[in-house]
């Protein structure tokens, strides 16, 4: 079974600095998709980053971009030029390509101080 | 447009009552999602539905019946429920599957069962 771990439960950031939250997942499958999700307190789910497995290429959106590294089934997130905004639980997730199933990591907690 | 809605937002139940959770979405999604999520952990998939008329068992099932009648609305009972069913359960859909495409979600509905 796939699982998908977060090992920093908690984070902090200076706002305008830079910060990398982890991710790690395990699979022997080669087609699979990862996924950033951001809960703010309002506790809706949006969507911030994919990735594509088969992709050499990192994702990037705005100030968000990916770290992937297929052979050591890492994930990370790193948030650029952080804002006040930014604070939120972080959720890695994965799927399996083909599958309807999301596996999410038990989340990080990000707060941005200003 | 309102995206995905979810009927009701805060619930309290007593040890075997009854209930239905309503998810609305008028994006025209094919697939639809109920999960739910609890203290420090991730969101796990409860049920799912490819399509009107279908449904499927997702991680944590037991306990739980949904039904797809209608393509934009996906309904999540609780026919006994109990203290462990207290959580927050979320709806997401999405246009196809989850691999390739986005998944909206609703804003959860906090459920007690005391």
């Amino acid at each position: 079974a796939q699982t998908v771990t977060q090992s920093q439960p908690e984070m902090s950031v200076q706002e305008a600095e830079t910060v990398t939250l982890s991710c790690t997942y395990d699979t022997s499958e080669n087609n699979y998709y990862l996924f950033w999700y951001k809960q703010p307190p309002s506790r809706q789910m949006i969507l911030v980053i994919r990735q594509e497995a088969y992709k050499q290429q990192n994702a990037t959106e705005n100030r968000f971009s990916v770290n992937f590294q297929k052979a050591a089934k890492s994930f990370s997130l790193k948030i650029s030029d952080s804002q006040l905004g930014d604070t939120a639980m972080y959720f890695c997730a994965f799927s399996q390509g083909g599958s309807e199933k999301l596996v999410f990591g038990k989340g990080t907690k990000l707060t941005v101080n200003p | 447009n309102a995206g995905v809605t979810q009927t009701p937002k805060f619930r309290v139940l007593k040890t075997g009552q009854s209930m239905t959770l309503l998810c609305a979405q008028d994006m025209n999604h094919e697939y639809m999602y109920w999960y739910r999520q609890d203290p420090g952990m991730g969101l796990r998939l409860i049920h799912y539905s490819v399509g009107e008329g279908t449904t499927a068992k997702g991680e944590v099932p037991d306990g739980y019946n949904v039904s797809r009648l209608k393509k934009q609305n996906f309904l999540l009972g609780l026919e006994s429920a109990a203290p462990s069913q207290t959580s927050v359960y979320f709806c997401a859909s999405s246009y196809s599957r989850l691999a390739k495409n986005i998944q909206y979600f609703g804003a959860g509905t906090r459920l007690s069962v005391l």
